[in-house]
Parts: structure tokens; sequence; C-alpha cells
């Protein structure tokens, strides 16, 4: 398996700009997660999608931020005007979820994104 | 709400000698545990998870971990470090449908 694909693994762009993070899953995985790792904060959970659908996105900093998953094989995350703190790196995950909370979810490398 | 302590943000072993990474959980119901271990650049990766089954938990690369639940711990053990062992490692506690990541401890094997 190819494990959890995520593009592009690096991104500079200028504050103000349009970002938009790719994400492919695990085929057959039914869940999927966007994380958030800086130096201050850690890892933060972002949204997560159950079969294609938003469950809980509390963690999204704010409107700048949204996610879509218009399909079981791929999701985005963009931000629009984006931030110099922004500037962090974005992981994907997906799990395979069968009824109880033991699923493992598997990490994408990584987005490393740089607003100037 | 569920959450995790790591005790240590850095730590420091020889070659050859023990790991101990100490994570310390808070759950109001019977906790999901996972340790994860980060390399450079790298996305996380799954250690060993704990879901009540057995208290002790084997897991690759030779780590194990003990949930003591009089403890509230999921501490994170190998008898004899190895360099290729330096990286960060998460503790993490399941609630709900969500994981709740420690801050980490990157551990250092000194040669």
């Amino acid at each position: 398996d190819a494990g959890v694909i995520q593009s592009p693994r690096h991104e500079v762009t200028e504050m103000g700009q349009e970002v938009t993070l790719r994400c492919k899953p695990i085929s057959g995985h039914n869940s999927l997660f966007w994380y958030r790792q800086t130096m201050m904060r850690g890892l933060e959970l972002l949204i997560y999608f159950n079969n294609n659908v938003p469950i809980d996105d509390s963690g999204m900093p704010e409107d700048r931020f949204s996610a879509k998953m218009p399909n079981a094989s791929f999701s985005t995350l963009k931000i629009q005007p984006s931030e110099p703190r922004d500037s962090a790196v974005y992981f994907c995950a997906s799990s395979f979820r069968s009824g109880d909370s033991t699923d493992t979810q598997y990490f994408g490398p990584g987005t490393r994104l740089t607003v100037l | 709400a569920q959450s995790v302590t790591q005790l240590g943000s850095h730590v420091s072993v020889s070659e050859g000698a023990l790991v101990l990474l100490r994570c310390n959980y808070s759950s109001s119901v019977p906790p999901y545990l996972f340790w994860y271990v980060q390399y450079p650049n790298q996305g996380l990766q799954l250690l060993l998870k704990y879901t009540s089954a057995a208290t002790l938990v084997k897991g690759i690369n030779g780590f194990e971990a003990e949930f003591k639940k009089s403890e509230t711990s999921f501490h994170l053990t190998k008898p004899s470090a190895h360099m290729s062992d330096a990286a960060e490692y998460f503790c993490a506690v399941r609630g709900n449908e969500k994981l709740t990541f420690g801050t980490g401890t990157r551990l250092t094997i000194i040669p």
C-alpha cells in the first residue's frame, strides 16, 4: 500500500495568497483527519471526516480555513487568505473505523507550509 | 475530556541503556492509549496501542508499554537503546472519536 499521500510536501507562499493542501487517504479507509503541528502548540486536530462527511471541525482556527472531502479518495485543506501565523506542518491521517475507538490512524508525511 | 501528560520534553540515554519515556493520562472513561514515533521530516508512525486486551503491550522496534490504571500511566520502555531510536515520541489518548496528543518527548541516543 502506498500509505497516505500528501501534496505538496513543501509550500512557500506570501501573506494573503490562497493555499490548498491535498491528501489521498489509504484505500478502504473511511475516516480522515487533518492535523497541524507547530512548536508552540504541538499537534492539533483541525477537522475529521467519517465517510466523507465532516464530523467535527471545532479545531479549525477561523473562517480562513476550510476543508472538503468530495470522495473517499481525496481531501483538501484550504487557507484563504494565508497569514504568517499559519506557518506549520500540516498532516493528514486516515483510518478504518469499524465501530469502536481502537482504529489506528496512519499519517502522511506532512506538508510544510511557510507563509512569508 | 481526555488528556495526556508527557514528563520530560527531552530525554538522553546512552546506546545500549534502558529507554523510559513517561506518559500519564486523564480520562473519564476506560482509555485507549497510543504511542507514536516521529522521525525528522516524517509523519507519525504507530509504535503500539492499548485497547484493554492486555496491560503489557508490545510494539514495533522492541518497544513496549504497560498500562497501570492505579497510576494512570502508560510509560514506554525499551531494554536497550539503539542509535536508530533517536526521534520524537508522542503519547496519545482516544476520547470519543478524537486522538489527543501529548507535547512529545525528544529522545537522543548518546554513542
